[in-house]
């Protein structure tokens, strides 16, 4: 079946980086697009951006930029999402998810979620 | 960017019920707007996407319509696994805004 298997719960310091990774399975990874979207505790969803996992092109959320990469291997079809120079105001769980389109995009598959924790 | 706005905020309602949750976009989307449900501790679901398209595996009684920068979600008779968060998407244009979500609750 179609699975994205994510990385483990991560705890930073305030400054540092975190990676979290995105394994997909049950289906060809270059076909579609993963997006990261990110969840503070108690509030609302976050779009942080996407990769074309076929080009490796990329698009991120202003809110984000200068902050994160996404990058990916296609010979192991893992995603990563990379968020430096963290706050505490990071602590979320972050989520990478699947996109199809038919007569629209849509995030189809969702992995778990990785728990960052950014504390001192 | 895009802004999603959905009322109510929150909503109590009982089983059986017949509800209806809104989602209002600051320009015109299309048809590129989705419907996700999530429950607590849990990653978000698709329900239903371009407007009005169940996603496989989603019962019946969730329904989306609306077009431009209206739309609507209802759920024609409330089950007890029913109750949960739902959140509003565009998928017209980049960043990919979600709206602040609806959380629905037993009355």
């Amino acid at each position: 079946q179609v699975q994205l298997v994510q990385s483990g719960a991560e705890v930073k310091k305030p400054g540092a980086s975190v990676r979290v990774s995105c394994k997909a399975s049950g289906y060809t990874f270059s076909d579609y697009y993963l997006h990261w979207v990110r969840q503070a505790p108690g509030q609302g969803l976050e779009w942080m951006g996407w990769i074309n996992p076929n080009s490796g092109g990329t698009s991120y959320a202003q809110n984000f930029q200068g902050r994160v990469t996404m990058t990916r291997d296609t010979s192991v079809s893992t995603a990563y999402m990379d968020l430096s120079r963290l706050r505490s105001d990071d602590t979320a769980v972050y989520y990478c998810v699947r996109e199809r389109y038919n007569s629209a995009y849509y995030l189809d598959v969702w992995g778990k979620g990785t728990t960052v924790t950014v504390s001192s | 960017d895009i802004q999603m706005t959905q009322s109510p905020s929150s909503l109590s309602a009982s089983v059986g019920d017949r509800v209806t949750i809104t989602c209002r976009a600051s320009q015109t989307i299309n048809s590129y707007l989705n419907w996700y449900q999530q429950k607590p501790g849990e990653a978000p679901r698709l329900l239903i996407y371009a407007v009005s398209s169940l996603q496989s595996g989603v019962p019946s009684r969730f329904s989306g319509s609306g077009s431009g920068t209206y739309f609507t979600l209802t759920i024609s008779s409330l089950q007890p696994e029913d109750f949960a968060t739902y959140y509003c998407q565009q998928s017209f244009s980049n960043p990919r805004t979600f709206g602040q979500g609806t959380r629905l609750e037993i009355k």
